[in-house]
């Protein structure tokens, strides 16, 4: 059975430090992996989707990473801003055909 | 996003009620997932759909049920609400391809007294 962690469950950091968040999955057989924001109240907004065949996917100042052998993948946001205070949430595709989640890193940026 | 619309938003009912929640999409996808999250538990999967009239269970699945009569619409259906059931009720549509992600409504908050 899949099971997806996040390392760690809250993170608070001053503005414009760069920071790292981690997810890692028990299954490699996996289709894709994805990274989610969620604000409080509010639905899950898709940020960066990398395939299986793909090691890393980039978006304005966000890099995800993907060790599907390791079971493993990072979110990396560059020069972080209070804007960027969200739950984030990954996510895996695999050969069950569903999207397991795992429960999700609370960030606070400090002004 | 995508043009999900997940109706009502909020709804306060008591226990042993039928409960409805609907999920509308305007984007043609395929795939369409109701999904419940919660506190230390995340996001967990309750039904989901793979075409009109074809779904399948998800993980939490006892208590619910599902109809997708047309595309464009998920109906997720609690037969006789719990105060277990009391969650956040999120939706999401997807088209099927590996390289395009799932697109979530903003979700129902449900409250079983």
């Amino acid at each position: 059975k899949q099971e997806v962690t996040q390392i760690p469950a809250a993170l608070s950091v001053p503005e414009g430090e760069n920071l790292v968040l981690n997810c890692s999955f028990t299954d490699s057989a996996i289709y894709n992996l994805q990274w989610f924001r969620q604000d409080p109240g509010k639905g899950l907004t898709s940020l960066l989707l990398i395939q299986s065949s793909q090691r890393e996917q980039t978006s304005g100042r966000l890099n995800a990473s993907l060790d599907k052998s390791s079971g493993r993948s990072t979110l990396y946001i560059a020069a972080s801003q209070p804007g960027d205070s969200a739950t984030y949430l990954c996510a895996v595709y695999g050969n069950t055909g569903k999207l397991i989640f795992g429960q999700g890193t609370t960030l606070q940026v400090k002004p | 996003d995508a043009g999900i619309t997940q109706s009502p938003r909020h709804k306060v009912t008591e226990t042993g009620t039928p409960v409805t929640l609907r999920c509308h999409q305007t984007e043609n996808h395929r795939y369409m997932y109701w999904y419940r999250q919660d506190p230390g538990h995340g996001l967990r999967l309750i039904h989901y759909s793979y075409g009109v009239k074809d779904t399948d269970k998800g993980e939490v699945s006892d208590g619910y049920s599902v109809s997708r009569s047309k595309t464009e619409d998920f109906l997720l259906t609690l037969e006789s609400a719990t105060s277990s059931q009391t969650s956040v009720y999120f939706c999401a549509t997807w088209t099927g391809h590996n390289n395009s992600p799932l697109h979530f409504g903003n979700g129902t908050r449900l409250t079983v007294t």
